[in-house]
């Protein structure tokens, strides 16, 4: 799988969009960009995935750059609940098997 | 539906001592995840099972370390002899085994383990 690079951290404010960046610039084409989180002391938790289209749901949206190179997790108006490690994680499409954290970015949003 | 679960939530032993972890997965998922966080460190990946087999156990550390899944449902992660290294956050995942593309695990709250 590739590797990925993210900003060890990054502040947002309440309400406002956070837009979290991560580099992937040996992405195959068979292979799908991942996003979790873990809140303090909580497992991880899955936020969304795409493959070169941009997505869209109920707790993000993923952009995709048109090379695949990189891509943005948006959240659109965050919460102090979305205070978490946030992970990019890139992923052989149609495999079930490990997904490889990296350090990751600590959100972390402020009133 | 439930989640992911995983017993005990905190387990502090002595090192030499025997320690055993629970996961349950979600109901009718075949495929189950061991990872791990030591202090300081990366989420790591132990293994994986599909069903009652092990699918890959590329990152189990040592045989100290022993994970079964008998039936196919719950699985359990055995350390022994445990020793002070093995300290850390482990954590149990599961997935539902026909999704067409992409998988999504989901992660149990995890069992912090403190070796002595």
């Amino acid at each position: 799988d590739a590797k990925t690079t993210q900003p060890p951290s990054m502040d947002c404010a309440e309400g406002r969009a956070a837009n979290l960046p991560c580099n992937h610039s040996t992405i195959s084409g068979n292979e799908y960009v991942y996003w979790y989180r873990q809140i303090h002391s909580q497992g991880p938790q899955y936020i969304i995935h795409g493959l070169k289209n941009n997505e869209t749901n109920e707790m993000a949206s993923l952009i995709i750059t048109e090379d695949r190179k990189s891509s943005t997790l948006i959240l659109p108006h965050a919460t102090l609940r979305d205070t978490a490690v946030y992970y990019c994680i890139v992923r052989v499409v149609d495999s079930w098997g490990k997904l490889q954290f990296g350090a990751g970015t600590q959100v972390v949003v402020t009133p | 539906e439930a989640g992911v679960t995983q017993f005990p939530s905190h387990s502090v032993i002595e090192k030499g001592q025997t320690v055993t972890l629970r996961c349950d997965p979600i109901s009718g998922h075949d495929n189950l995840y061991w990872y791990r966080r030591v202090m300081g460190k990366e989420i790591k990946f132990l293994l994986h099972f599909v069903k009652e087999s092990k699918q890959d156990e590329s990152g189990m550390p040592n045989n100290r370390f022993l994970a079964e899944r008998t039936g196919g449902t719950y699985s359990t992660l055995k350390v022994q002899p445990a020793e002070l290294e093995d300290s850390g956050v482990y954590f149990c995942a599961s997935s539902h085994p026909r999704r067409a593309l992409g998988d999504t695990q989901y992660f149990g709250p995890g069992t912090r383990l403190t070796v002595l």
